[in-house]
């Protein structure tokens, strides 16, 4: 079993759609967790920590489960900038890296 | 202010050759770590320095990899007698402090083709 697994997508939405991802880890002394995103052929880029309580970042929520082991990603109101891939991270001593999961915003 | 800079950026070689990839932090960044990221494949963590402490070099997949770090800035990952499955994009970042829980900055990644 891999330790982050993230669904690959595509995800393939309208603008304006709200759209979902999840992440499941393995290792349950994993300490901190993060969404990167990256777009096509560019380096990942931090969207944002994601805290036990929950947070929230204008159209992005994240939210972390540690008793089923798995994060979220929740996009409101998809722009056609939102297309990229988005990267769950976990750090466990150090960072693991998910394969990420696609996402394809159309008009 | 600059961010973090690799060169090259592209780097094609054949198959046998050794290859240094070049990284450089974001001025004032004590950590610096490698990661290569394969096509399908999540970032994979190479190596890790942070000050003058020894590097972690726990994710280095063979002793044909090596890295350094002088004056605890500019790093240098050298891939000896490359082999056609070291083709990947090798990413490096940077932060401020020993932070695996902090954000990491990325440079744009160096992709390397071993033919």
């Amino acid at each position: 079993r891999k330790e982050v697994e993230q669904d690959p997508g595509p995800f393939n939405v309208p603008e304006g759609a709200t759209v979902a991802f999840n992440c499941t880890y393995s290792n349950s002394a994993s300490q901190s967790f993060f969404w990167y995103r990256q777009d096509c052929r560019k380096e990942p880029k931090l969207l944002m920590s994601v805290y036990s309580s929950g947070n929230e970042d204008g159209r992005f929520t994240a939210q972390l489960n540690r008793a089923s082991q798995y994060i979220s990603l929740l996009i409101r109101d998809s722009k056609l900038s939102d297309s990229a891939t988005y990267l769950c991270v976990v750090n466990t001593d150090k960072l693991i890296f998910g394969t990420g999961t696609r996402l394809q915003v159309f008009p | 202010g600059a961010g973090v800079s690799q060169s090259p950026s592209n780097k094609v070689t054949e198959k046998g050759k050794d290859v240094e990839l070049r990284c450089d932090p974001i001025s004032g960044h004590t950590a610096l770590y490698w990661y290569r990221q394969s096509l399908g494949q999540g970032l994979e963590f190479l190596i890790y320095f942070q000050g003058n402490s020894a590097p972690d070099k726990s994710g280095l997949p063979s002793d044909r990899f090596s890295a350094e770090r002088t004056g605890g800035s500019v790093s240098t990952l050298t891939i000896q007698r490359t082999q056609q499955e070291d083709s990947a994009v090798y990413l490096c970042a940077s932060n401020p402090d020993r932070g695996w829980y902090n954000e990491q900055f990325f440079g744009p990644g160096t992709r390397l083709t071993v033919l």
